[in-house]
Formats: structure tokens, sequence, C-alpha cells
């Protein structure tokens, strides 16, 4: 599975927008790029996806570069809530290994 | 709806003992995984089930490890004996088959997690 490379930390002020790197230099035309966040004490949740386009939904919006080898997830205010561990996941034909790395740990500061 | 239910959310055991975690996921989703996260190694897949049947075990560490799917509602992960390098918070997930084409297109939803404690 292709890997991906991100921050190990990041820091960022309350209704601050955040932008998440994540680097996957080796992804294949299959593979979509996936997002999951970990708060603090509990189990990993679903952020936002996309294969080429940006993406937007309530969360959050993905932006994928024209090469597709980088992505940035994108939180347009930040709030306490979303201090968390953010995972970049490559996901294609080998359906359900999400493979997690180490993730961004993003500190939201008051 | 409810959302992924594990059980014991918190089990501290001694070492040589049995340990059950248990799942029910969505009702509806056709694939079922169980996860493993440590400090050390991160969030590891042990194994994934489609509609009830095992389809990749390789993530489990060792045949003290076992995950049975008798229906589509209920799922365990068992250690026998269990030894205290098994601590972790172990997380079940599961997952519609909305896209049978594009496998990366599918989302998973994750319990609260098992912490277990070997001691």
């Amino acid at each position: 599975d292709a890997k991906t490379t991100q921050p190990n930390s990041m820091e960022s002020n309350e209704e601050e927008p955040v932008h998440l790197p994540c680097n996957h230099s080796t992804i294949s035309g299959t593979d979509y790029i996936h997002w999951y966040r970990q708060l603090p004490s509990q189990g990993p949740e679903y952020v936002i996806h996309g294969l080429t386009s940006n993406v937007n939904n309530r969360m959050a919006s993905l932006a994928i570069a024209e090469d597709r080898k980088s992505s940035t997830l994108i939180l347009h205010r930040a709030t306490l809530r979303d201090a968390a561990v953010y995972y970049c996941i490559l996901l294609g034909t080998s359906y359900g290994k999400l493979t997690f790395g180490q993730g961004t740990i993003l500190t939201v500061h008051p | 709806d409810a959302g992924v239910i594990q059980s014991p959310r918190h089990e501290v055991t001694e070492m040589g003992q049995e340990v059950t975690l248990r799942c029910k996921p969505i009702s509806g989703h056709d694939y079922l995984f169980w996860y493993r996260q440590t400090m050390m190694r991160g969030l590891e897949l042990l194994i994934y089930f489609n509609n009830n049947v095992p389809i990749d075990d390789s993530g489990m560490p060792e045949d003290r490890f076992s995950a049975k799917m008798p229906n589509a509602s209920f799922s365990t992960l068992k250690i026998q004996p269990s030894e205290p390098r098994d601590s972790a918070v172990y997380f079940c997930a599961s997952s519609p088959l909305r896209d049978r084409v594009n496998h990366g297109a599918n989302v998973l939803t994750f319990g609260a997690g098992s912490r277990l404690t070997v001691l």
C-alpha cells in the first residue's frame, strides 16, 4: 500500500482556519484519499474522502493537488473540539485495509 | 442509530485468563473490522469479515487470538491465554458496501473501543 507522510504535530488558535498537509507521492490512480480523526479516548471518526476533485462536507474541506501527490485537510474555523489526531490514509482496491500511520496531533488553543 | 457498540469498555484481567471482546455492528453493514491500538504500534488491522465470513486474518498476531462472527449483528474477539503484551485498546468498525466497484470509496464507522489491561 502507498504510504502517506504527515507532520507529527500542528497548533492552531480557536476560530482560525487549519490546513493539515499530507504527502502521498506514490499514490496510484485508484487510491482514494481518506481522512479520519481520533478524539481523546474515542475511536477514529471519518472526516472526508476524495479521489481527484476537491471535496467539501459539513466537517471539513479536502484539497487535492492536481498530480494527486499531496492533499490538504482544511478546517475552516477550528474549535477546541477539533483537537485530535488526524490521519491521512490511502484506500484502494484492498478493501478494508485502512492502514493508519502516526497522524498529526492537532492542538487548538483558546 | 446507536452506532457500533463494543463491550466491555474496560477490562482488567490477569495473565493466562481468557478475554472475550464483543461487537455489535451497525445494522445493514456488510463488513466488520477488528483493530488494535497501542502506543508503540499505533492502529493495526487484525481481521475483517464480509457477510459474516472472515476475509483477511493476516493481522492476527498469533494463535492465541481468534475472532468469530456467528451472525450479522454480533462478533467476538477472543484471546486465550492473555498476556501482558496484549494490553491495548481494541476497536471494532463496520462499513456498508455502498460502492461495489470502487472499494476505496467506502467508509468505516468505529466503536468506542475496549481497553484491555492484562496484569
